[in-house]
C-alpha cells in the first residue's frame, strides 16, 4: 500500500530539547510539506519542499529545520527555539508542488513540559 | 481580514438534515478550491474539488461565487458519519502553488 508514515504518533519531550519527527512516503512525489495544527486552529505551513535537497521556508519556520536528502524522506527538527511546540504535526506529499491533492501522514502528537 | 475564513462552528444537526458551510477567501485571483474532511484527531482527506459550474458527489454539492469570493458545502441527508471537521482550503503563493487551510467548520449530526 502506497501512503505516508509518521513515527511516532505520540511524542513527549523535556522543554529545552530538539526532537525530530520522521516523515516518509512511498508515493514516488517530488513536493512534500509539514504542517502544523493547534487545537481549533486551521493548517499553518512550516517547511515545504519541491525536490530533493531543496526546501523553503513556510509562514511559520522560526524555531523549526527539516532536510531532504532522499525523495521519500522529509524529516522535521523541532528545536529548542521553537516557543510554543507543543502541537499535532501533519506531514504531506503531493506529486508536484502545484499539484492540487496534498496527501497526509496520520500525524505526530508532540507534547512539551 | 485572513486568507481563507471558516465559521467554526459548531453545526448540531439531526440525521437526515441539510446542512450548508460557507468559506470566504481574500484572493481574488485563486482559481481552484478544495474542501477537505478531518475526522476527530486524524489526518486531512480531499473531499471534492470545487469548479466554477459547480460540483456534485451524492449528497454533497459545493459551489463557487466568485463575485461576493465565497465557497460553499451543502450536505443532503446527513449521516451520523458525516460528523467531522470541514476544511476550506485555497492556493495561495507564488503561481497559487501553495494550499492555504481554513480554521475548519465542525459538523456534528445527531441521531
Amino acid at each position: 500500500d502506497g501512503g505516508i508514515t509518521q513515527s511516532p504518533k505520540y511524542l513527549f519531550r523535556k522543554e529545552g530539547q530538539n526532537v525530530t519527527l520522521s516523515c516518509e512516503q512511498n508515493l514516488n512525489h517530488d513536493a512534500m510539506y509539514w504542517y502544523r495544527q493547534d487545537p481549533g486552529q486551521g493548517l499553518r505551513l512550516i517547511y515545504y519542499s519541491q525536490i530533493v535537497n531543496d526546501f523553503q521556508k513556510g509562514d511559520i519556520a522560526e524555531g523549526y529545520s527539516v532536510s531532504r536528502e532522499k525523495k521519500e524522506s522529509f524529516p522535521l527538527t523541532v528545536t529548542s527555539a521553537q516557543k510554543n511546540p507543543t502541537a499535532f504535526y501533519l506531514c504531506a506529499s503531493s506529486i508536484f508542488i502545484a499539484a492540487r491533492e496534498q496527501y497526509f501522514g496520520p500525524g505526530t502528537r508532540l507534547t512539551v513540559t | 481580514r485572513k486568507e481563507v475564513e471558516q465559521d467554526p462552528g459548531p453545526f448540531n444537526v439531526p440525521e437526515g438534515a441539510t446542512v450548508a458551510f460557507n468559506c470566504t477567501y481574500s484572493n481574488s485571483a485563486s482559481q481552484s478550491f478544495f474542501w477537505y474532511r478531518q475526522d476527530c484527531r486524524k489526518e486531512p482527506k480531499l473531499l471534492m474539488s470545487v469548479y466554477s459550474s459547480g460540483n456534485e458527489d451524492g449528497r454533497f454539492t459545493a459551489q463557487l461565487n466568485r463575485a461576493s469570493q465565497y465557497i460553499s458545502l451543502l450536505i443532503r441527508d446527513s449521516k451520523l458519519s458525516d460528523s467531522a471537521t470541514y476544511l476550506c482550503v485555497v492556493p495561495i503563493g507564488n503561481a497559487g502553488n501553495m494550499l492555504t487551510f481554513g480554521g475548519g467548520t465542525r459538523l456534528m449530526v445527531k441521531p
